[in-house]
């Protein structure tokens, strides 16, 4: 079955600095990619997907990110942090073999200092 | 915005006891899933509902598992006996169509098995 990787528990950045959080699926075709965002005591938010086209995709609140096949990594990235965006973020890909079912990643924790 | 409820936010419960959690999708949604995320650990995927029946299901919903639309506007997941590792927070999501739509998540229900 398709699933990722999610290497980092915990990332902290400061206020106004870049951010990159890694994925990486194991998937022989295109996969179906997500990046969704969990605020404390609240459900989760799609920030963007991939499905096909263009590898660069570009999701709310800033945040974007890029497909890359050779890497098979899916990582997602923001140019400036805000502190609003101190979250849990998940990486999740289809799971074919469970019909539309989403696998997700164990998840990074952001932190972001002032 | 349309957004995915759930009812209750926290529920409290002995071991043994039956307990219902209930969801309210988008209205015009066609697919409806329940995950969990048992704490510290990832997202998991649950069931998968699709015109009044169960389209897929994981190894975690055994029997003691059910799902049910009683009234074309609720989605509710039945654990008959609970168990103390069912502990987790279940999510519920609602999407319009299958495998490329996005699965709109409901801010979760907290269940806590004594």
């Amino acid at each position: 079955a398709q699933s990722v990787t999610q290497p980092d528990i915990h990332i902290t950045v400061s206020e106004g600095a870049s951010l990159e959080l890694r994925c990486n699926y194991s998937y022989g075709a295109t996969p179906y990619l997500f990046w969704y965002v969990q605020s404390p005591g609240q459900g989760l938010q799609l920030l963007l997907k991939y499905f096909s086209g263009d590898t660069l995709v570009q999701g709310i609140k800033g945040f974007e990110a890029e497909f890359k096949r050779s890497q098979s990594s899916f990582n997602l990235r923001k140019p400036s942090v805000h502190w609003s965006d101190a979250a849990e973020y998940f990486c999740a890909v289809v799971n074919s073999n469970s019909g539309y079912a989403l696998n997700f990643g164990k998840g990074t924790s952001l932190l972001v200092t002032p | 915005e349309p957004e995915v409820t759930q009812t209750p936010s926290h529920q409290v419960t002995q071991m043994g006891q039956e307990v219902i959690l209930r969801c309210v999708p988008i209205s015009n949604h066609l697919y409806f899933y329940w995950y969990r995320q048992i704490l510290g650990q990832k997202v998991e995927f649950l069931v998968s509902f699709y015109n009044n029946e169960i389209s897929e299901k994981s190894e975690i919903f055994d029997d003691q598992f059910s799902v049910e639309r009683p009234d074309g506007s609720n989605f509710t997941l039945k654990i008959r006996s609970t168990k103390l590792e069912d502990s987790a927070m279940y999510f519920c999501a609602s999407s319009g169509w299958g495998s490329t739509d996005t699965q709109y998540f409901g801010p979760g229900t907290r269940l806590t098995v004594l």
